[in-house]
C-alpha cells in the first residue's frame, strides 16, 4: 500500500447497530495515525490519534485499534446513533510527519 | 477562544482570475495545510508548511500559491493556471508533535462562474 486506504466506501446500519471500518495505510516509516469525524456542515474533529503498535483508544462508544507492523486501524462504534452519521477519516503523516495525508473516508448513515 | 479561522464562507470567481482564500489560526501552531476535497472525493494535500517562510507542495500543488510570512497565516491563491478551481478548500493548523491532532477551519467553497 502506498497511501491511505479506507473501507468500505459507505455504510448504512440501523439504529443500535455495532459496526466498524479498516484503514490500511504504509506499514513502513510509521509515524501516527490519525481518525477525524467529519459530519455535515461541520469541520473535521479528531478523535484520536495512535502512534504506538497495538494501541487501543477509547472515546464513549467509538474505539479504536492499531497493528502498524501490518499497515491497519480499526475504527469500531458501539450501538450506533443517528448522531454518528458523518464521513469518517483517517490520516497519515508521510516523510517527516507533518505531510498529513487522508484517505477518502468512510460514510456512515444511522437510520433511526 | 482559540481556533483557526477561513474566509470567505463562499467565493465566486470569473475565469481567469487569481483569487486568494484567507486562513488564520491564533493556536501557536506550526504546521498549516491546504487542503481541497471534490464531490465524492477525500482531502487532497495542496500544500503545507512546518514554518515561517517555508511551505511545501502537496499532491495537487498545480495552479496554487501560498506564502507563510506569518505563523498565523496561511493564506492560498487559486491562479487561472488551476484549470478545475471549483471546489471546497478546508484550512488545518497542527503542532509539531506526533502525536497532536489537527484543528480545521470551516472551509471555503469556490465557485468558478
Amino acid at each position: 500500500i502506498l497511501n491511505v486506504e479506507q473501507s468500505p466506501q459507505s455504510l448504512h446500519v440501523q439504529e443500535g447497530d455495532s459496526t466498524n471500518f479498516t484503514c490500511s495505510f504504509p506499514s513502513s516509516n510509521f509515524y501516527a495515525l490519525h481518525w477525524y469525524r467529519w459530519e455535515t456542515a461541520k469541520s473535521p474533529e479528531a478523535l484520536f490519534v495512535m502512534t504506538l503498535n497495538g494501541d487501543e483508544k477509547k472515546k464513549g462508544r467509538i474505539s479504536a485499534t492499531l497493528n502498524t507492523k501490518e499497515g491497519y486501524s480499526y475504527l469500531y462504534i458501539k450501538g450506533s446513533q443517528p448522531e454518528d452519521s458523518a464521513t469518517y477519516l483517517c490520516a497519515f503523516p508521510k516523510s517527516s510527519g507533518d505531510k498529513l495525508t487522508f484517505g477518502t473516508g468512510t460514510r456512515l448513515a444511522v437510520r433511526p | 477562544d482559540g481556533g483557526i479561522t477561513q474566509s470567505p464562507k463562499y467565493l465566486f470567481r470569473k475565469e481567469g482570475q487569481n483569487v486568494t482564500l484567507s486562513c488564520e489560526q491564533n493556536l501557536n501552531h506550526d504546521a498549516m495545510y491546504w487542503y481541497r476535497q471534490d464531490p465524492g472525493q477525500g482531502l487532497r494535500l495542496i500544500y503545507y508548511s512546518q514554518i515561517v517562510n517555508d511551505f511545501q507542495k502537496g499532491d495537487i500543488a498545480e495552479g496554487y500559491s501560498v506564502s507563510r510570512e506569518k505563523k498565523e497565516s496561511f493564506p492560498l491563491t487559486v491562479t487561472s493556471a488551476q484549470k478545475n478551481p471549483t471546489a471546497f478548500y478546508l484550512c488545518a493548523s497542527k503542532g509539531l508533535l506526533m502525536n497532536t491532532e489537527a484543528f480545521f477551519g470551516q472551509g471555503t467553497r469556490l465557485t468558478v462562474v
